[in-house]
């Protein structure tokens, strides 16, 4: 079984509409992140988590917001999607182990499309 | 933020060796890495090295870094058609601790 999972893995939405794409882990790791993949840009970082009362807007979090339901659940939300939202999401996590180095498993994306 | 560049495509025959460059801006990276994105599935860590290495050899692979030039390199020896993939430079810093700077991803692409 997978370690970390996504739900949906494919979703076509409308502009507008509400969405929540899901992430879940079985690794024990307290550490979450969002991040979104566009061609020729590489993968940006929306949100991240150190735990679960923690929360970090990263780079790129206009337009979404997240939540921290337990140590194995983040889930990320379009409040209103829009067609520029269009993209692969992917969902890590990450343990601290040796310090400074910055291990993260990734679950295997959700691939969006706002019309 | 810190950018981190690579070239976007590489076609290699198999057999042949591949080279896959990376230049970066933060001179306090700790740690760069190496990710690989096979698809339809997630990234995947596929090695990385410490700032104050220069060199490390993992079977086929072996990681080239030069810190006064910021540029890291991955070699894969012998490159098989499983090696086509896009592989992904990635480094974190101090100021970024916890967080992980992407490049675009270079898509290798390995032919008969």
């Amino acid at each position: 079984d997978a370690d970390v999972t996504q739900t949906p893995r494919n979703r076509i939405t409308k502009t507008g509409k509400r969405i929540m794409l899901e992430c879940s882990q079985t690794k024990g790791h307290d550490r979450m992140y969002w991040y979104r993949q566009d061609p020729g840009l590489g993968l940006r970082l929306i949100y991240y988590s150190f735990d679960v009362k923690d929360i970090n807007k990263g780079e790129i979090s206009d337009g979404y917001s997240v939540s921290r339901q337990a140590q194995a659940k983040f889930s990320l939300s379009l409040e209103s999607a829009i067609p520029n939202q269009t993209a692969l999401y992917f969902c890590a996590t990450s343990d601290p182990g040796q310090v400074g180095l910055e291990t993260q498993y990734f679950g295997p994306g959700t691939r969006l499309l706002v019309l | 933020g810190e950018d981190v560049e690579q070239s976007l495509f590489l076609s290699v025959r198999e057999g042949d060796s591949s080279v896959i460059n990376c230049t970066y801006t933060d001179s306090s990276s700790t740690y760069l890495y190496w990710y690989k994105q096979e698809p339809g599935a997630g990234l995947q860590l596929l090695t990385y090295i410490f700032s104050n290495m220069d060199m490390k050899q993992d079977q086929r692979l072996t990681v080239l870094l030069n810190k006064k030039d910021k540029h890291l390199s991955l070699r894969i020896a012998d490159t098989q058609t499983g090696d086509s993939a896009i592989y992904f430079c990635a480094e974190n810093g101090p100021d970024s601790w916890g967080k992980l700077q992407f490049g675009a991803g270079t898509q290798v692409v390995v032919t008969p």
